[in-house]
């Protein structure tokens, strides 16, 4: 049972444009939600967070925005830099329970 | 935030064989955690080493398959046992830095393993 879901396996996106991705989940009692990137032969590293008691949080050019009732949170990137192509994965929590990640969306910033 | 040094970054092993990882980390946590990628999966846990008592397991798997030591708070190891071909995962620890919140994990690069 795949509770955390990310349907877009890949995504392309002009340099300089805004890129989205998205992630949905199904268990209401996720209180936490994160998005961690991945290079190529490096280990996913932390980028941003977001409270369930919370719709948005922004941190320079990555804003995340929680939809609780549609389940679905979404990951906006502006503008987009070449630097910004990786795997994305969103993940969720409860509690101190662990951490349930999506199966990533790979971005590619196209120059 | 803390670095974190996996080793070996690849391998290839033979079926039945068993290969440890090793996972060193340039501060002391408490927390320490093994992660399995199936190819085009998602991160799975594997297990949570905890300093100075048993890992805890989560469903799917067992010790017998996946033992862990963790002899002190900054290195870990897990043995991938009696491989075989399903085995063949990137294997990650990552970390949770004391004063970082517990689901703000750092991860090693990864044991990327081929088994044939």
């Amino acid at each position: 049972d795949q509770q955390v879901k990310q349907n877009s396996p890949s995504l392309s996106v002009q340099e300089g444009r805004i890129s989205i991705l998205n992630c949905d989940y199904t268990n209401s009692m996720f209180d936490y939600f994160l998005w961690y990137k991945k290079y190529p032969a490096e280990g996913p590293t932390f980028l941003i967070s977001i409270s369930s008691i919370k719709d948005k949080n922004e941190d320079g050019r990555f804003t995340v925005f929680l939809n609780k009732s549609a389940k679905h949170l979404s990951l906006h990137i502006v503008p987009s830099q070449p630097g910004d192509s990786a795997v994305y994965f969103c993940a969720a929590v409860f509690g101190n329970e662990k951490l349930t990640f999506g199966t990533g969306t790979r971005l590619t910033i196209i120059p | 935030s803390a670095v974190i040094s996996q080793k070996p970054s690849r391998d290839i092993c033979q079926r039945g064989t068993s290969l440890t990882i090793q996972c060193q980390v340039d501060s002391q946590v408490t927390m320490m955690f093994w992660y399995r990628q199936q190819p085009g999966q998602s991160l799975t846990l594997i297990a949570t080493a905890n300093q100075g008592s048993e890992a805890t397991y989560e469903s799917g798997f067992v010790i017998d398959k996946f033992p862990i030591s963790r002899p002190n708070l900054t290195f870990s190891t897990l043995t991938v046992s009696n491989m075989s071909p399903e085995d063949s995962s990137i294997y990650l620890c990552s970390v949770a830095p004391l004063g970082v919140p517990k689901n703000i994990q750092y991860f090693g690069a990864g044991t990327r393993l081929s088994v044939l």
